[in-house]
């Protein structure tokens, strides 16, 4: 399997722009996930899909972020506008959630995201 | 909610063996897992423990004592390429199914 394939690996914008990062999870992977990881926070979960249903969006910061799911196969994170603070390596993750004893996540090589 | 604490960073030597530790506090428990995350990468699973008690897997083994609130995993034979973030998460018991992760411990090994 290709593993869960994020799109873009770096991202530069400026200040108030919009930005889009995309997920493919792996094929039969039921639940997916998007972590944000920066040296001060760590990896903090933003939003939780289980079988294309948003479950838990606790840890979406304010109202700038959406996130979506339109198939089992794909799935995006909005920032719209975006602010200096947003910088920060996104990472989507998928797992099979219940139907595996460990549920361990695979993690996407993460989306470097710096905004000026 | 839950709370993860694990040291900032560790040294070791090539060849030698290290513990990382971790202790939580959590309103429910149903796992706790340990990752690997190199410098620039993703994270990638390393042990899954739910029961008391150690699980070992190869140069890697993990503890958990449910009780305590407290695991750690044990790297035996360090070799420079272990130099990396070791994260602890733990899966609460609610309806959710969702990993919380610690800040991680950064581990560098040197000859």
């Amino acid at each position: 399997d290709a593993g869960v394939i994020q799109s873009p690996r770096h991202e530069v914008t400026e200040m108030g722009q919009e930005v889009t990062l995309r997920c493919k999870p792996i094929s039969g992977h039921n639940s997916l996930f998007w972590y944000r990881q920066t040296m001060m926070r760590g990896l903090e979960l933003l939003i939780y899909f289980n079988n294309n249903v948003p479950i838990d969006d606790s840890g979406m910061p304010e109202d700038r972020f959406s996130a979506k799911m339109p198939n089992a196969s794909f799935s995006t994170l909005k920032i719209q506008p975006s602010e200096p603070r947003d910088s920060a390596v996104y990472f989507c993750a998928s797992s099979l959630g219940r139907t595996r004893r460990t549920g361990e996540l695979f993690f996407g090589e993460g989306s470097r995201l710096t905004v000026l | 909610g839950q709370n993860i604490d694990q040291p900032t960073e560790m040294t070791a030597t090539e060849g030698a063996i290290v513990q990382i530790n971790c202790t939580y506090q959590t309103s429910g428990f149903n796992g706790l897992f340990w990752y690997q995350q190199h410098a620039g990468e993703a994270p990638t699973f390393l042990s899954y423990n739910v029961l008391d008690g150690l699980e070992e897997k190869g140069r890697f083994s993990s503890f958990l004592s449910r009780s305590k609130g407290y695991s750690y995993l044990l790297l035996k034979e360090l070799q420079m390429k272990d130099s990396a973030s070791y994260l602890c998460a733990v899966r609460d018991s609610g309806g959710s199914y969702i990993p919380t992760f610690g800040r991680g411990t950064s581990l560098i090994v040197h000859p």
